[in-house]
C-alpha cells in the first residue's frame, strides 16, 4: 500500500526567506508523485509533478521539488518566500499501475509567510 | 471552459435529512473522483469512476453513493446525514496523471 507523510504541520517563514516543505512517501512500486497547493476557501491546484525523467521539476510560482528515490522523497522549495505563498499545501502519490489514477494524499502542511 | 464545477458551495443538513451534492466537468475526462477534506487529514476518496457507467469504492464510502450516467456528471449522495459527515467535499477529474479540482462544496450535518 502507498502512503505519504508530511513533517510538519505548520511552517513559519519569514518573507525572503527559503522554503522547504517535507514529503516523505511509501510505495512498493516506482511511484508519481504530485505537490498541490490550497489557497483559503479554494479547491487543490497543482504545483508540480514527477512522473518519469528528471528528477528536479519545476512547478509554477518559482516552486521545485527533487526526486529522491533513496531517501523516498519529494521536497518542495523555493528559494525566497512572497506573502503570496501562505497557503496549505498536499503532497500526494499514485501508482502509475493502477487503474483509477487514485491519489493518496499527506494530511497537508501550511505554511505562513510573516512580513 | 469551466473546469469542474460543484453545487452547493455551503449546505447546512439535519440529523437523519438526505441530499445530493452535484459535480459536472466540461473537458470530457473519463476519470473523476470524490474527497472529503478534514482538518489535518488530507483529502481521503470517498468514490471515483473510470467511465460513464462505473463507480468503485474509495477508502472512505460508508454513507455515500454516486452514479456516474454521462461523461460530464458525476453526483455524491447522502442518504441519512450524520454528524461525522460534516466536511468539506471536493470533486476532481482527471487528464494525464493532474488531478482537477473543483471548488468545494462546505456541508454541515447538526
Amino acid at each position: 500500500a502507498q502512503s505519504v507523510t508530511q513533517l510538519g504541520s505548520h511552517v513559519s517563514v519569514s518573507e525572503g526567506a527559503l522554503v522547504l516543505l517535507r514529503c516523505n512517501y511509501s510505495s512498493s512500486v516506482p511511484p508519481y508523485l504530485f505537490w498541490y497547493v490550497q489557497y483559503p476557501n479554494q479547491g487543490l491546484q497543482l504545483l508540480l509533478k514527477y512522473t518519469t525523467g528528471a528528477t528536479l521539476v519545476k512547478g509554477i510560482n518559482g516552486f521545485e521539488a527533487e526526486f529522491k528515490k533513496s531517501e523516498t522523497s519529494f521536497h518542495l522549495t523555493k528559494p525566497s518566500a512572497h506573502m503570496s505563498d501562505a497557503a496549505e499545501y498536499f503532497c500526494a502519490v499514485s501508482d502509475p499501475g493502477n487503474q483509477g489514477g487514485k491519489l493518496i494524499f499527506g494530511q497537508g502542511t501550511e505554511l505562513s509567510v510573516k512580513p | 471552459n469551466a473546469g469542474v464545477t460543484q453545487t452547493p458551495k455551503f449546505r447546512i443538513l439535519k440529523i437523519g435529512q438526505s441530499m445530493t451534492l452535484q459535480c459536472t466537468q466540461d473537458m470530457n475526462h473519463n476519470y473523476m473522483y470524490w474527497y472529503r477534506q478534514d482538518p489535518g487529514m488530507g483529502l481521503k476518496l470517498i468514490y471515483y469512476s473510470v467511465g460513464a457507467g462505473i463507480t468503485d469504492k474509495g477508502e472512505v464510502p460508508n454513507g455515500y453513493n454516486v452514479s456516474r450516467s454521462t461523461t460530464e456528471d458525476f453526483p455524491l449522495r447522502l442518504e441519512l446525514a450524520a454528524p461525522s459527515q460534516t466536511s468539506v467535499y471536493f470533486c476532481a477529474s482527471t487528464h494525464y496523471n493532474e488531478q482537477f479540482f473543483g471548488p468545494g462544496t462546505r456541508l454541515t450535518v447538526l
